[in-house]
Formats: C-alpha cells, structure tokens, sequence
C-alpha cells in the first residue's frame, strides 16, 4: 500500500528564510512523486515531479525537491521564502492511475 | 494550458437532497478523479474513471455515485446529502500518457 507522511502540519518561517517541508512515502513499487500547492480557495496546482530522471528536481517559483531512496524521502525547498509562498502544500505519490496525497502543510510567511 | 472547471464554487444544499457535481475538463484527457478535501485529512479519492462510461472506487465511495457520459464530464452525485458530506469537493484530470494531475477550483459544499 502506497502511503505519503508530511512531518508537520504547519511551518512558519520569516521572509527571506530557509523553507524545508518534509515529505516521506512508502511505495512497493518506484514512485513518481509530486508536490502540489494550494493557495486559499483555490484547486491545486503543480510545483514540480519526479519521474524517475535527475534526483534533484526543480519546480515553479523557486521551489526544489531531492528524491533520496534510501530515505524514502522528497523534502521541497526554497532557499528564501516570499510573502506570495504562504499557502498549503501537498505531497503525493502515484501508483498506477491512483495518487495518494498526505495530509498538508501549512506554509506560514512571516514579515 | 489545461483547463479544468467545475460547476459551482459554493454550494449549500439540505440534508437528504440530491446534489449533482459537475466537472469538466478542455484537454480530451483520458481519467478524471473526484476528491473530498478536509483539513488535516489531504485530499481522499472518492472515485475516478479511466474512459467514457468506466469508473473505478476510491478510497471513499460510499454516499457517492459518478457518471461519464462524456468523455469531457466526470459528476459526483451525492443521492441524498448528509451533513458528514459538507467538504471541499476538487475534480482532477489526466492524460492517458501525462504524469500529474491537473485540479478544478474546487466546490465547496456545505449541507444543512
């Protein structure tokens, strides 16, 4: 069973700040993985994915994500946060047609 | 660039009525899913299907019915609403042959 851990719910930062969120997956199978932002009242939109290429994969606005297998890990980073970066992020795995989706991270910028 | 629509953006039905979802998508995709979104949850697949007419359950799918007359359509179809369905509802898309998936704006329903 596919399954997909985001280590805290809300994460705050000041701007201009470091931005790790940490997302770990369980996967029988090799996983194409995705981070998904959501801003407030809005559907979700694509950062970036990882098809099996390059480990280290850039996304839109800024945002990075390294694949570590033997972690079974794919934490996304920014190395300086924006205003504009406050949202909710989602991590998901796909196996087959299904994709599982941890619970969220609440991205918190502070002035 | 992918378009997915949904019909309504907010929607406040009474316990026990029928509710139609409505989700649309401009980019002759192949699946469409529907998901509840609730806070602390993520997102719960409810159903999704993989072609015109065929539909496979969710993680979710009791309460919920689907419907794909179209291959552009994809219903959710809540056949008598109980106040445990008020969510955020999201329809998302994908191609055959694509890797993400590609997100409505969401209705967000409330029963009372």
């Amino acid at each position: 069973a596919q399954s997909v851990t985001q280590l805290g719910s809300h994460v705050s930062v000041s701007e201009g700040a470091l931005v790790l969120l940490r997302c770990n997956y369980s996967s029988s199978v090799p996983p194409y993985l995705f981070w998904y932002v959501q801003y407030p009242n809005q559907g979700l939109q694509l950062l970036l994915k990882y098809t099996s290429a390059a480990t280290l994969v850039k996304g839109i606005n800024g945002f990075e994500a390294e694949f570590k297998k033997s972690e079974t890990s794919f934490h996304l980073t920014k190395p300086s946060a924006h205003m504009s970066d406050a949202a909710e992020y989602f991590c998901a795995v796909q196996n087959f047609n299904k994709f599982y989706f941890g619970s969220g991270t609440k991205l918190n910028v502070k002035p | 660039d992918v378009k997915v629509t949904q019909s309504s953006r907010y929607l406040v039905k009474r316990t026990g009525e029928k509710v139609f979802l409505e989700c649309v998508q401009d980019m002759d995709h192949e699946n469409m899913f529907w998901y509840r979104q609730d806070p602390g949850l993520g997102l719960r697949l409810i159903y999704f299907s993989y072609d015109v007419k065929m539909k496979e359950k969710g993680d979710i799918p009791e309460g919920y019915s689907v419907s794909r007359e179209k291959k552009e359509r994809f219903s959710l179809i809540l056949e008598s609403a109980s106040t445990n369905q008020t969510s955020m509802y999201l329809c998302a898309s994908r191609g055959a042959k694509g890797y993400e998936q590609y997100f409505g704006p969401g209705t967000r329903l409330t029963v009372t």
